[in-house]
């Protein structure tokens, strides 16, 4: 079975330049997560998805950052402009759940590094 | 509020020693708890899971414990080999996605 797939595996984009991380959740999934984790911070969630709808965007640091769900097999992570502190490396992951999205197992992709310079 | 600790943020074991990866936690609501961990250039993945109304779990070679007295979990390596040497999550999740603790660094020597 194929995993979580995440493009590109690694980016590295000028400063003001638009950043897009693009991912495709396992079949059959119905909640998708956007995580960041950066050594100062760890994992943190950005925003996630239950049945392509966004449920909580809370994570999401600013304007400048923006996700969509367009269909049940992918999603995409804009950065707009970009800046130097926006390095790090972006997670998706997805996960099959009933009612909600607790309490049931998160499959990672391997992740989009971005460095903006 | 929410949110997942640990206590040591390295831990070097010698290969075939048991290890031990603690976690706190300060959310009562939790109803399920898991373990990942993380190699390398790659993503978490998933080892175990315990649920509230559970004390202990057994997986292959790894066990996780929660005493929910004093909200803490702990993973324990039984037999811990050089491929174990990774970081590891706990995480928390109740009724908002998982909660990641900043994660502890298991070297093993060999």
């Amino acid at each position: 079975d194929a995993g979580v797939i995440q493009s590109p595996r690694h980016e590295v984009t000028e400063m003001g330049q638009e950043v897009t991380l693009r991912c495709k959740p396992i079949s059959g999934h119905n909640s998708l997560f956007w995580y960041r984790q950066t050594m100062m911070r760890g994992l943190e969630l950005l925003i996630y998805f239950n049945n392509n709808v966004p449920i909580d965007d809370s994570g999401m640091p600013e304007d400048r950052f923006s996700a969509k769900m367009p269909n049940a097999s992918f999603s995409t992570l804009k950065i707009q402009p970009s800046e130097p502190r926006d390095s790090a490396v972006y997670f998706c992951a997805s996960s099959l759940v009933g009612r909600g999205p607790s309490g049931n197992t998160i499959y990672f992709g391997e992740g989009s590094w971005l460095t903006v310079v | 509020g929410e949110s997942v600790g640990l206590h040591l943020p390295t831990l070097s074991v010698q290969e075939g020693d048991n290890s031990i990866i603690n976690c706190a936690y300060s959310n009562s609501a939790s109803d399920y708890f898991i373990w990942y961990k993380q190699e390398s250039g790659k993503g978490p993945q998933f080892i175990i899971d315990i649920r509230s109304n559970m004390d202990k779990r057994q997986g292959q070679r790894v066990t996780v414990l929660l005493n929910k007295t004093v909200k803490h979990l702990s993973l324990q390596i039984a037999a811990t080999q050089p491929g174990d040497s990774a970081v590891y999550f706990c995480a928390r999740s109740g009724n908002t996605p998982l909660v990641f603790g900043k994660g502890t660094r298991l070297s093993v020597i060999a």
